[in-house]
């Protein structure tokens, strides 16, 4: 059984600080990595994705790969009220499938 | 931009009933999924379908059972619908070959 592991939360961070939002898993060959934020009530949106050892930018927000740690994480930057939400962090090894952690709570304190 | 629509929001439906969820795309996806979402639980795959009359079960299908006869149509079915089926599900579709997943709104459905 493939897993992905995410602290549950809430992380709570002051507005303008870092987030960062952790997640494990345990098939060695996942290939892609994903993030989804989901606000409250409403439907996941994918936010990043990493398939390669190092860091990827976008904006505020830099997705990290560590394929030997089976580690990958998400930091906010300048974090905004808008940012709290569960980020979602999701796994693909095969079939085109993925397979999702059940979420980190973070919310943005003013 | 890719968009993906669920025939409703929220739906209520009692015990016994058969329940009809229906989930379309618009960007000639080949890949589509049906998940439910459970407080605690995540994100669970319940069936998937790569191509048109093509239907794979995913990791909770008891209970469920899917339809895809037109490639931007992908129905999931309750054949009698329990208290436990009580949920969010969501349908998500992606390219084929590609794991990017793009998701619908989302249906809360009821059952009492």
């Amino acid at each position: 059984q493939k897993e992905v592991e995410q602290n549950s939360g809430p992380l709570s961070v002051p507005e303008g600080a870092i987030a960062s939002l952790n997640c494990t898993y345990s098939d060695r060959g996942s290939q892609s990595f994903f993030w989804y934020r989901q606000y409250s009530g409403k439907s996941p949106e994918l936010i990043m994705f990493i398939y390669s050892n190092g860091d990827k930018e976008d904006g505020r927000f830099t997705a990290q790969l560590n394929k030997a740690s089976q580690y990958v994480s998400l930091l906010i930057r300048d974090s905004q009220p808008s940012d709290s939400a569960t980020y979602l962090c999701a796994v693909g090894g095969g079939g085109n499938k993925l397979t999702f952690g059940t979420g980190t709570q973070l919310k943005v304190e003013l | 931009d890719v968009k993906v629509t669920q025939s409703s929001r929220y739906l209520v439906k009692r015990t016994g009933e058969k329940v009809f969820l229906e989930c379309v795309q618009d960007m000639d996806h080949e890949n589509m999924f049906w998940y439910r979402q459970d407080p605690g639980l995540g994100l669970r795959l319940i069936y998937f379908s790569y191509d048109v009359k093509m239907k794979e079960k995913g990791d909770i299908p008891e209970g469920y059972s899917v339809s895809r006869e037109k490639k931007e149509r992908f129905s999931l079915i309750l054949e009698s619908a329990s208290t436990n089926q009580t949920s969010m599900y969501l349908c998500a579709s992606s390219v084929q070959g590609s794991y990017e997943q793009y998701f619908g709104p989302g249906t809360r459905l009821t059952v009492t």
